[in-house]
């Protein structure tokens, strides 16, 4: 079945530091992939997608390619800041779209320390 | 305003309750969906409504209940609450499939305590 496995948090950082956060998945075909952000006490918000192999999606200086062969969509940034503590979320739709559900990985928490 | 409410924002229930949690959307979109989000499980899908007379069940389901009222509205019901549905319960809504489509934009949750 489809699956998204991310990699567990806490993740804690001082603020510069560089940020990788690793989500592999198992979907059949080419899923569109996403990573989700939730920050204290809001909802999920949309923070960069791909939809097919070697895209690269990017947004607010985050990063993720889409690596078929690896079957991997890893979250980076260059330099985290305080305000990119939060929640972030894996999550991909798979190819034949079953009902439009998506499907998360369990979330990985990152804190930045000042 | 925000695309996507809900209410309430935060809700405490007794066991065997009636509760409804509440969606509203002014984004003009088909789509809706319910999620709950538990701590290290990520968010799972309850229902999802593709239109008002397009309802389907997502993978859990059971002791819970929808209404698709309205285009832009899309209630949730746990017709007798018991504790282990204690979450954080997010709506979400998106304009179909594929592409730009297919992206989901979220409510701002509701988080629900059954004692």
């Amino acid at each position: 079945g489809n699956s998204v496995t991310q990699m567990e948090g806490p993740v804690t950082l001082s603020e510069e530091a560089f940020l990788t956060i690793n989500c592999t998945y198992t979907a059949t075909g080419y899923p569109s992939l996403f990573w989700y952000v939730q920050y204290p006490g809001e909802g999920l918000q949309l923070l960069l997608k791909a939809t097919k192999a070697d895209d690269k999606g990017s947004n607010k200086g985050f990063e993720a390619t889409y690596r078929k062969e690896t079957t991997s969509f890893h979250l980076e940034k260059g330099s985290v800041q305080v305000s990119d503590s939060a929640v972030y979320f894996c999550a991909l739709i798979p190819v034949y779209n079953q009902g439009g559900k998506l499907i998360f990985g369990q979330g990985t928490e990152l804190s930045v320390k000042p | 305003d925000a695309d996507v409410t809900q209410t309430p924002r935060n809700r405490i229930t007794k066991t065997g309750k009636r509760i409804m949690l509440e969606c509203s959307q002014t984004k003009g979109h088909d789509r809706m969906y319910w999620y709950r989000q538990d701590p290290g499980l990520g968010l799972r899908l309850i229902y999802y409504s593709f239109d008002v007379k397009d309802i389907n069940k997502g993978e859990i389901s059971d002791g819970y209940s929808v209404s698709r009222q309205a285009q832009a509205k899309f209630s949730l019901s746990l017709e007798s609450a018991i504790p282990n549905q204690t979450a954080l319960y997010f709506c979400a809504t998106s304009l179909g499939s594929g592409g730009n489509e297919e992206t989901q934009y979220f409510g701002p949750g509701t988080r629900l305590l059954v004692l």
